[in-house]
């Protein structure tokens, strides 16, 4: 059963850049799937953030592409976020999800809180 | 303002049947395939169709799924209280290149 945990600050200062990680557990990162990042504001929406395929291939929203990085490392079996330059709209609970293609999210994390905050 | 339009809010009663509309455009519903999830209060999202009509493994055939065009529906029927909950489309734009959600909707059983 693949088990998807979010972690990282969940205070975040303007202008500085937000960090999380996704640990994943029973699965093989590297064996195959697409990981994937989406967030969802407080009382609000989903939103797409992006992907990262197990190879490495990446696909951004382009609405934040300038300031997002997805990344992978198959040896901790881990994927990250990073998002640069975060403003109080960046607050929101975001989510890892293992995805069955781009978008899809199969498997989810429980999420985790940022707020953006001086 | 989504790009995909889904109702605010639906509601029947326990044991009827619901349907839940995803309306978009030529760019996403209409070439790419549509996901279905469903969100509990306090909780992640979960997958509830996937490939506009296929359920995942342990998902009960209560839950439907169909595309029509540009458009896409949720079906459930046999309503429980359980089931209320935020229920979200998803679908590809290949005009944007990015991933789309539905701006949600909000069953109510009453």
């Amino acid at each position: 059963q693949v088990q998807l945990q979010e972690s990282g600050p969940g205070l975040v200062k303007p202008s500085e850049t937000l960090s999380l990680t996704c640990t994943v557990s029973g699965y093989s990162i590297s064996s195959g799937y697409y990981w994937g990042w989406i967030r969802q504001p407080p009382g609000k929406g989903l939103e797409w953030i992006g992907s990262i395929y197990h190879s490495g291939s990446t696909y951004y929203n382009p609405s934040l592409k300038s300031r997002v990085t997805i990344s992978v490392d198959t040896s901790k079996n881990q994927f990250s976020l990073k998002l640069s330059s975060v403003t109080a709209a960046d607050t929101a609970v975001y989510y890892c999800a293992r995805n069955y293609d781009i978008l899809t999210g199969l498997n989810w994390g429980q999420g985790t809180l940022v707020t953006v905050s001086s | 303002q989504s790009v995909l339009t889904q109702p605010p809010s639906v509601s029947a009663a326990p044991g009827q049947k619901v349907t839940i509309s995803c309306s978009g455009s030529s760019s996403n519903i209409g070439n790419n395939y549509v996901s279905w999830y469903q969100q509990l209060p306090g909780t992640a999202p979960k997958l509830l169709i996937y490939d506009n009509n296929k359920r995942p493994s342990g998902i009960p055939d209560r839950f439907s799924g169909s595309k029509s065009g540009t458009s896409a529906t949720l079906g459930i029927t046999g309503l429980q209280t359980g089931d209320e909950a935020d229920y979200y489309c998803g679908t590809w734009d290949s005009s944007l290149s990015a991933g789309l959600f539905g701006g949600g909707t909000k069953l109510t059983v009453l």
